[in-house]
């Protein structure tokens, strides 16, 4: 079965200073990993997709990496903004029936 | 392309009454995952469907909940005899019928349930 851990789970910080997310995963057995936000009461939107077959994806100032023989992501969001205030989700969708597993999430605070 | 449309946004129901969440996947899209979120608390996984097939019921609840995907119309969540427990925002997702890792998982704007 797998588990979905997501460390920490809260954090406050200045704005401007770069921060690092952290998920890990206890099967390996992945197709890829998927990184989400979710503004409170809202739903989800996806922010970047890692297949299993690569290291790494960027967009502007966030980078996903994923080491899936240790069973670790992590996202890195660069010089933060109030507007990253969110809860931040890490997803795991395993091979054969695809099944996707979330973690509990990170909850992002960003002080003006 | 509409995205996943979940319906209603909003539902407002007694105990002891029934709740119908209905999730219109992604055109295209055959796989439908259904997620419960209580307040304060993370996704929990329900149940993966596909078209006319239940994949994985294993986060269901044994009673009460039930979940169809057929050929035609939408996704449909059903709570028979709700209680004050299942309020929660119920999310649906859906993607493509690829075994790839490139197949990204969408999701609806959600359906928030309380029961009174």
């Amino acid at each position: 079965k797998q588990e979905v851990t997501q460390i920490p789970a809260a954090l406050s910080v200045p704005e401007g200073e770069n921060l690092v997310l952290n998920c890990s995963f206890t099967d390996s057995a992945i197709y890829n990993l998927q990184w989400f936000r979710q503004d409170p009461g809202k739903g989800l939107t996806s922010l970047l997709l890692i297949q299993s077959s690569q290291r790494e994806q960027t967009s502007g100032r966030l980078n996903a990496s994923l080491d899936k023989s240790s069973g670790r992501s992590t996202l890195y969001i660069a010089a933060s903004q109030p507007g990253d205030s969110a809860t931040y989700l890490c997803a795991v969708r395993g091979e054969g029936y695809q099944k996707v597993t979330f973690g509990i999430g990170t909850k992002l605070q960003v002080i003006p | 392309n509409a995205g996943v449309m979940q319906n209603p946004r909003h539902l407002v129901r007694r105990r002891g009454q029934e709740a119908r969440l209905r999730c219109s996947p992604m055109k295209g899209h055959s796989h439908v995952y259904w997620y419960r979120q209580l307040p304060e608390e993370g996704l929990k996984f329900m149940v993966y469907l596909q078209k006319e097939n239940i994949i994985d019921e294993s986060g269901m609840p044994k009673e009460r909940f039930s979940a169809e995907f057929p050929k035609e119309g939408p996704s449909i969540l059903r709570i028979q005899q709700v209680v004050r427990g299942d309020s929660a925002a119920y999310f649906c997702a859906s993607s493509l019928d690829l075994s790839s890792g490139a197949n990204v998982l969408t999701f609806g704007a959600g359906s928030r349930l309380t029961v009174l």
